[in-house]
């Protein structure tokens, strides 16, 4: 069965360093997107990707992030100097249509000590 | 502010029973409803989705739907341990790319 799938699965970096989170949606799927989850609290939108361009982001997602399809697989998260605060599960979704259910990946725990 | 409430619980139910989880939604315009499972330290899986008022029924899971009230919810038949996890209600808006506004979860626990 197709799924998403995000690399590393638990990455801890340092507080100031650049960090990149990986993910592969599944393959025809066309909407992506980033959530995160802070340990004991809601599941919370970061940013949507549609057709190669940001399509809606959250206040969350300011100037520290990015994303980025490099190529026709890959979907990446970059956070450019992390924070304490960024310490949190992603979790990368696609969706085959819009208004479709999303299929999440396995998540990567990030710790920004 | 949209937003999803739900009861955090945890609620606690035999092996057997029924669990009843709900879910209320303030944006009216909200269109796609989901019902994720999350075990702790995992990534939330889909459960059930909706879309239209009434009920939709797959397997040991039943989803309702009632726009007019705003509320949805997720009746789990013949509870059983593996159930025990925290679920989470999910809706989508009007408009933009649909993303997922997600109440924090109900955690259930079924005891044997």
């Amino acid at each position: 069965e197709p799924e998403v799938t995000q690399t590393p699965s638990h990455q801890v970096t340092q507080m100031g360093q650049e960090v990149i989170l990986r993910c592969v949606p599944i393959s025809n799927h066309l909407y992506f997107y980033w959530y995160r989850q802070i340990l004991g609290q809601k599941v919370e939108f970061l940013v949507s990707f549609y057709n190669n361009e940001i399509s809606e982001k959250s206040e969350i997602f300011d100037d520290q992030f990015s994303v980025e399809r490099p190529d026709g697989s890959n979907f990446t998260l970059k956070i450019r100097s992390t924070k304490l605060e960024d310490s949190a599960m992603y979790f990368c979704a696609s969706k085959l249509q819009v208004n479709t259910e999303a299929f999440f990946g396995q998540g990567t725990r990030l710790t920004v000590v | 502010q949209k937003e999803v409430e739900q009861n955090s619980g945890p609620l606690s139910v035999p092996e057997g029973a029924i669990a009843s989880l709900n879910c209320t939604y303030s944006d009216r315009g909200s269109q796609s409803f989901f019902w994720y499972r999350q075990y702790s330290g995992k990534s939330p899986e889909l459960i059930m989705s909706i879309y239209s008022n009434g009920d939709k029924e797959d397997g040991r899971f039943t989803a309702q739907l009632n726009k007019a009230s705003q509320y949805v919810s997720l009746l789990i038949r013949d509870s059983q341990p593996s159930d025990s996890a925290t679920y989470l209600c999910a809706v989508t808006g009007e408009g933009g790319y649909n993303k997922l506004i997600f109440g924090a979860g109900t955690r259930l626990a079924v005891h044997p």
